[in-house]
């Protein structure tokens, strides 16, 4: 089937612009994750679903971040006023919820420049 | 205090040897342990997972977990320069289990 999938997969933005990211789960995964990868860094959890409901938002870096998801499926990440320090990949991860953390699988990601 | 550490690298090691990649993480509790990929512009991919003490083998690689010593490391037999990439470990904290924690990564680099 289908895997995770993002978009825009690249966004360049003026400093002070807001952002939309777009995440699509694999169908039927419940759980869905958002990281930050910085150039040459690893990944920085941002915040995690479980069907609708955020019940870890602990990475979210400022305010200026949140995130929603709809119908246990889709998932906006949205930045307002970026700054510069927001530029970096923003990947997105889906699982199944069986218990035991199951197996994330990766979009490919969104690069964000933040001019 | 990072919760799940890996040495950057980079590992190099020569084609047809063995690359032993290692992780220690900080809790307990933990009882996923995870292996991902990542080439340089890409996503990472699972490489393996890992739930039990001892070793778990698939193909060339295999995973070993100790649970006591609170590590967990990453064996990639004959490896091959198409192995050169950044390796992630990843575990799950705290109560949530379905929430990885991901170490900085170690890369790889296997020279012909």
């Amino acid at each position: 089937g289908a895997g995770v999938s993002q978009s825009p997969s690249n966004k360049v933005t003026e400093k002070g612009k807001d952002v939309e990211l777009r995440c699509d789960p694999i169908s039927g995964h419940t759980a869905l994750y958002w990281y930050r990868q910085r150039l040459g860094q690893g990944l920085e959890f941002l915040i995690y679903f479980q069907g609708n409901s955020a019940p870890d938002k602990s990475g979210l870096p400022s305010d200026r971040f949140s995130a929603e998801r709809t119908g246990e499926s889709v998932s906006t990440l949205t930045i307002q006023r970026t700054q510069q320090e927001d530029s970096a990949v923003y990947l997105c991860a889906s699982s199944k919820h069986r218990g035991l953390t199951d197996t994330q699988y990766f979009g490919p990601g969104t690069r964000l420049t933040v001019l | 205090q990072k919760e799940v550490e890996q040495n950057s690298g980079p590992l190099s090691v020569p084609e047809g040897a063995i690359a032993s990649l290692n992780c220690t993480y900080s809790d307990r509790g933990s009882q996923s342990f995870f292996w991902y990929r990542q080439y340089s512009g890409k996503s990472p991919e699972l490489i393996m997972s890992i739930y039990s003490n001892g070793d778990k083998e698939d193909g060339r690689f295999t995973a070993q977990l100790n649970k006591a010593s609170q590590y967990v490391s990453l064996l990639i037999r004959d490896s091959q320069p198409s192995d050169s990439a950044t390796y992630l470990c990843a575990v799950n904290i705290g109560d949530n289990t379905d929430k990885l924690i991901f170490g900085t990564g170690t890369r790889l680099q296997v020279f012909p």
